[in-house]
């Protein structure tokens, strides 16, 4: 499985910022995930991020909101923009979705305090 | 649109018990794939184990095997010899095609 790897690992932000977070995967994937983990709760996917296109958001996420680049096959950045506390949550980035089974694998995740 | 019950949102079990997390799903699709994540404190999501829908034998990964129902769409994890590292928040997840659908987790508490 890929080796994936996430930045800040953690942070702590004021309301109104906003931040970005960059997920490194060590060899070349076709498509890449956002997840969002609000305390408590599961996992809630946020986009799809696939190489040379826009990406794919889910319903109750928008672009202006969770930006995301896919500059080539081996990076993404997630921001969160104009943030509140409600953002408060760990990010997760996810890589996979085409193998034989169809298996997603995770990068450590960030997580984010919005005071 | 697919869902993943997780009817327990809390287990305990002592060491060296075999314990049995459960999940149900809901879907129309034929072709799909299941699986256990394992989310420790560290909160790294790990793979603990997968399962084909078309494939009738139920899989195996060492300590942990599951008990796919495709006709009652259930799909539990069992863990044998439980170990003190086993401690973690499990979530049965759902595939048909890329996308993921989480269950909400059952957080698994082990005993010395």
């Amino acid at each position: 499985s890929a080796v994936i790897s996430q930045k800040p690992s953690r942070d702590i932000c004021q309301r109104g910022t906003s931040l970005t977070i960059q997920c490194q995967v060590d060899s070349q994937v076709t498509m890449m995930f956002w997840y969002r983990q609000q305390p408590g709760q599961s996992l809630t996917l946020i986009a799809t991020a696939n190489q040379g296109s826009e990406a794919t958001y889910e319903s109750g996420f928008v672009i202006d909101k969770f930006p995301i680049s896919r500059p080539n096959l081996t990076f993404s950045t997630l921001t969160v923009s104009n943030m509140s506390p409600e953002d408060s949550s760990i990010y997760l980035c996810s890589v996979g979705g085409t193998g034989p089974y169809n298996e997603q694998f995770f990068g450590p995740g960030t997580r984010l305090t919005v005071l | 649109a697919q869902t993943v019950t997780q009817s327990q949102p809390e287990m305990s079990v002592q060491e060296a018990e075999t314990v049995t997390l459960s999940c149900t799903y809901d879907t129309s699709e034929s072709d799909y794939y299941l699986f256990w994540y394992k989310q420790p404190p560290s909160r790294q999501m790990i793979l603990v184990i997968r399962q084909e829908a078309y494939k009738q034998q139920n899989a195996t990964e060492n300590r942990f095997s599951v008990n796919f129902q495709k006709a009652a769409k259930s799909f539990s994890l069992k863990i044998s010899d439980s170990q003190l590292g086993d401690a973690a928040m499990y979530f049965c997840a759902y595939s048909s095609g890329s996308r993921l659908t989480f269950g909400e987790g059952t957080q698994l508490t082990v005993n010395p």
